[in-house]
């Protein structure tokens, strides 16, 4: 897939424990921030957003978490399922362009 | 779930010639946008499309680019004259509204320039 060869981080979970991937974003003018799974041979796909006036949103199994004094964002996984297996990303926006900035990634592997 | 399709899914081409990679976003969305991702290199913007103009572009996004929504339902990227370096996969992305609105991205097509 596109993401060999990128140098990610690699976090590595038993299935059933939680999975916590974190993410340092760069612009103090970022106000709306997403977190996407991208699977091999696949686009990335939407698993949650968070707008810069909240510190936490949840969603099924899913929590993000956002520290805007430090520039840090978090994805807590519950429960993580080996259909979790995959490569996630943050991605932020400043409220005055389209643009949506991409971090690095994450790999994520569950093992049994 | 209504998802963001794109066509073909490989497209290999010698470099000079012209391709057309092509998406139909979801129908009720009304922003547009083009994505590519280098081997090994992260996600990067190149263009959004609203109301039939660019709205934005990257500096990738270069007079060999251009972008088209010919009817209701397609929206195309046009790559006038490839290079090498043009080769990476392509996504397509849809937003129902601007601003704190996610993006729905398509699979890609992945373009091999030879």
């Amino acid at each position: 897939g596109e993401n060999v060869g990128l140098h990610l981080p690699t976090l590595s979970v038993q299935e059933g424990d939680n999975s916590i991937i974190n993410c340092a974003y760069s612009n103090s003018a970022s106000d709306y921030f997403i977190w996407y799974k991208q699977e091999s041979g696949k686009g990335p796909q939407f698993i949650i957003d968070i707008r810069s006036n909240m510190d936490k949103r949840q969603g099924q199994r899913v929590t993000v978490l956002l520290n805007k004094t430090v520039k840090h964002l978090s994805l807590q996984i519950a429960a993580t399922q080996p259909g979790d297996s995959a490569v996630y990303f943050c991605a932020e926006k400043a409220y005055n362009t389209d643009k949506l900035i991409f971090g690095t990634g994450t790999r994520l592997q569950v093992f049994p | 779930e209504p998802e963001v399709t794109q066509t073909p899914s490989h497209q290999v081409t010698q470099m000079g010639q012209e391709v057309i990679l092509r998406c139909v976003p979801i129908s009720n969305h009304l922003y547009f946008y083009w994505y590519r991702q280098i081997l090994g290199q992260k996600v990067e913007f190149l263009v959004s499309f609203y109301n039939n103009e660019i709205s934005e572009k990257s500096e990738i996004f270069d007079d060999q680019f251009s972008v088209e929504r010919p009817d209701g339902s397609n929206f195309t990227l046009k790559i006038r004259s490839t290079k090498l370096e043009d080769s990476a996969m392509y996504f397509c992305a849809s937003s129902v509204g601007y601003g704190n609105s996610p993006l729905h991205f398509g699979n890609g097509t992945r373009l091999t320039v030879t």
